[in-house]
């Protein structure tokens, strides 16, 4: 089945340093890609995602590339902020007719240092 | 509310004892995932809802799990004879769902929840 990791487990910048979170998955039929952001206490929430048919999207402070070859996807946050911080998850999703689901990185904690 | 609800947000119970707990999507939302999270880790695929069918429920650890949405719209969760390796946030979340094999832009895209947090003592 589909496996997906994901590094580093935990992350610490400055303000204002950039952060990259890195993914690795294992099935080549994976065409879905989002990324979570998840607070204390909170259920995740959707900040950025990217299909297969896409190389790279950006949103602000956030992007997101794909590599189908390498089967490997990577979250960029610039110019972080103490409000980053938080754990955010990848997941890669493999929809196909009426079945399909998330399958979720181990997590990185970030940690924004004022 | 335009989210995802679930209730309640805490749920304590014995072991041994039978629970249930509420999802209530995003209205005209025809899928609807269930996951658990342990502490520490990633959200973890329990049963996928297509309409009022569970289309895959392959993540059901076993038996004692069980899920419903029998008008298509608020799903329940239920674990009989708790035991406390249950001890878990659960997870719903929602997405718009689509035809059938084809994929489309806004399908995919999942909304979680608050999650109830279950603790078996």
């Amino acid at each position: 089945g589909e496996n997906v990791e994901q590094h580093p487990s935990t992350l610490s910048v400055q303000e204002g340093d950039s952060a990259v979170i890195k993914c690795t998955y294992s099935d080549s039929a994976s065409n879905y890609f989002p990324w979570y952001k998840q607070e204390l206490g909170k259920g995740p929430q959707l900040i950025i995602d990217i299909r297969s048919n896409v190389g790279e999207k950006k949103d602000q402070r956030i992007a997101v590339t794909l590599n189908k070859t390498a089967k490997h996807f990577s979250l960029h946050i610039t110019e972080t902020q103490p409000e980053d911080s938080a754990v955010y998850f990848c997941a890669a999703f493999r929809g196909s007719g009426n079945t399909g689901k998330l399958i979720f990185g181990q997590g990185t904690t970030l940690q924004v240092k004022p | 509310g335009a989210g995802v609800s679930q209730t309640p947000s805490n749920k304590v119970t014995e072991k041994g004892k039978y629970v249930e707990l509420r999802c209530d999507p995003i209205s005209g939302h025809t899928a609807l995932y269930w996951y658990r999270q342990s502490l520490g880790q990633g959200p973890e695929f329990l049963i996928y809802f297509q309409g009022t069918g569970a289309a895959d429920d392959s993540g059901l650890p076993n038996d004692r799990f069980f899920a419903v949405r029998p008008e298509g719209s608020v799903s329940t969760l239920k674990i009989q004879r708790t035991e406390r390796g249950d001890s878990a946030v659960y997870l719903c979340a929602s997405s718009p769902g689509g035809l059938a094999g084809r994929l489309r832009a806004s399908t995919d895209t999942q909304y979680f929840g608050p999650g109830t947090r279950l603790t078996v003592l």
